[in-house]
């Protein structure tokens, strides 16, 4: 079945550091991705999406882009904040199910230093 | 972005009893809802898909007779962990989606469900 695999954290860095958290899926067809970020003590939010090869979504300085080749969606943000402190959840949308469900990698915890 | 409202955030009950949790698009009309749980440190797990008027959709390995799941109107979903146990501890949260198979999908603040 379809999946997502992201690494793993945590993760801490400096401020204004570089950030990659990887991200690679198993999927039919051209599913959706997705990235969600959780901050402490609450739900989630959507941070990007892309929704065919070769898109890049961007939000708040974090990039990712669609490489079907690859079969990744890796997030990057060229200078972090103390604020981007959070969970970061890598996600597919399923085309093979009619409810569209969405699935979710493991979750990375960003820690950022400042 | 729309807004999807969960009630409680957080409830403690006791062994045995029975807790309902809300879910609630505040400004469009959800014809999809969603219910996951996440354990600490964990992603989060489909628990199952509601329709709108019709009977949700469990996951595999989810009790349907344990997690009652209501989908009455298109704005309100409700989550009734019944004969609660302290395996049922967890962070529950719901996402709901509008009309359209393209349309995005809004997550609630999540419940925090203690069982003692």
């Amino acid at each position: 079945g379809d999946s997502v695999t992201q690494m793993e954290g945590p993760v801490t860095l400096s401020e204004e550091a570089f950030l990659t958290i990887n991200c690679t899926y198993t999927a039919t067809g051209y599913p959706s991705l997705f990235w969600y970020v959780q901050y402490p003590g609450e739900g989630l939010q959507l941070l990007l999406k892309a929704t065919k090869a070769d898109d890049k979504g961007s939000n708040k300085g974090f990039e990712a882009t669609y490489r079907k080749e690859t079969t990744s969606f890796h997030l990057e943000k060229g200078s972090v904040q103390v604020s981007d402190s959070a969970v970061y959840f890598c996600a597919l949308r399923s085309i093979s199910s009619s409810a569209s469900k969405i699935i979710f990698g493991s979750g990375t915890r960003l820690s950022i230093r400042p | 972005g729309a807004v999807v409202s969960q009630h409680p955030s957080w409830v403690i009950c006791k062994s045995g009893t029975s807790v309902k949790i809300e879910c609630r698009s505040l400004d469009f009309q959800a014809t999809t809802m969603f219910w996951y749980r996440q354990f600490p440190k964990q992603s989060l797990m489909l628990m199952a898909t509601s329709n709108e008027g019709s009977k949700a959709t469990y996951e595999q390995g989810v009790e349907k007779d344990k997690f009652l799941i209501n989908h009455a109107s298109l704005t309100l979903s409700t989550l009734t962990v019944t004969s609660a146990h302290p395996e049922d501890s967890s962070f529950y949260i719901c996402s709901a989606r509008g009309v359209g198979s393209g349309a995005e999908a809004f997550f609630g603040q999540g419940t925090r469900l203690t069982v003692v």
